[in-house]
């Protein structure tokens, strides 16, 4: 079975610092992976999608940027953290062969002071 | 532009009566709809779905309701329970596009005993 993976689950940092959030899914091949956040009172917003190795789409521009080192390794990252990054981030992934479910990790409550 | 939306944030119902959250969408692509729930410091966890070529999908206490003329789905929950309390997302993929599900903001259910 599959399993998705995030860490770590809490962190706060200073503005200015930098960020590194780590996203692994077992248990499946060439998965689709999202980076998504979810701010206090809004909805999932879609950061960053990927189709495969190398490959990032960025759906908002920000301070953030986004890497797929492996198939099943999706990273989030950021040089310097502005207070408006906090927020729970979540990773997902998706059966890159059909339109069906995305499959969410755990996510990670950032806050920046 | 929202092209999908939950216009309640927050929706209160007693123990054992029905839950109705409704979502609306406004782009004639989308075909496939996506019910999640989310307790709080977790992942979205999947619910339900339907395809447009059926009008309704049951699983359980939970059914969703697809009206493509309206544009407009719901899900019904009977009986509710307490631990349905929970954000609800209505998500919409296109299976004709890049398959990236469009996620409205999310309804807040509370159930009290």
């Amino acid at each position: 079975s599959q399993t998705i993976h995030q860490w770590p689950a809490t962190l706060v940092q200073p503005v200015g610092s930098p960020l590194s959030l780590e996203c692994t899914v077992e248990g499946t091949s060439n998965p689709n992976l999202y980076w998504y956040r979810q701010a206090a009172g809004r909805g999932l917003q879609l950061l960053f999608y990927s189709v495969g190795i190398g490959q990032i789409s960025s759906e908002v521009p920000q301070n953030l940027s986004a890497s797929r080192p492996q198939d099943r390794q999706f990273i989030l990252s950021s040089k310097k953290l502005l207070l408006s990054d906090s927020g729970f981030y979540l990773c997902a992934w998706q059966d890159e062969a059909s339109t069906d479910t995305q499959y969410f990790g755990p996510g990670t409550r950032l806050t920046v002071l | 532009d929202q092209q999908v939306k939950q216009n309640s944030p927050s929706l209160s119902v007693q123990e054992g009566r029905i839950s109705i959250l409704n979502c609306d969408y406004t782009n004639s692509m989308f075909d496939y709809f996506l019910w999640y729930k989310k307790y709080p410091a977790e992942g979205p966890t999947f619910l339900i779905s339907i395809s447009s070529i059926k009008d309704k999908n049951e699983d359980g206490r939970f059914t969703v309701f697809l009206n493509k003329s309206a544009k407009h789905l719901s899900l019904h929950i009977v009986p509710s329970q307490p631990g349905d309390s929970a954000v609800y997302f209505c998500a919409a993929i296109s299976s004709g596009g890049s398959y990236i599900p469009t996620f409205g903001r999310g309804t807040s259910l509370i159930v009290h005993p």
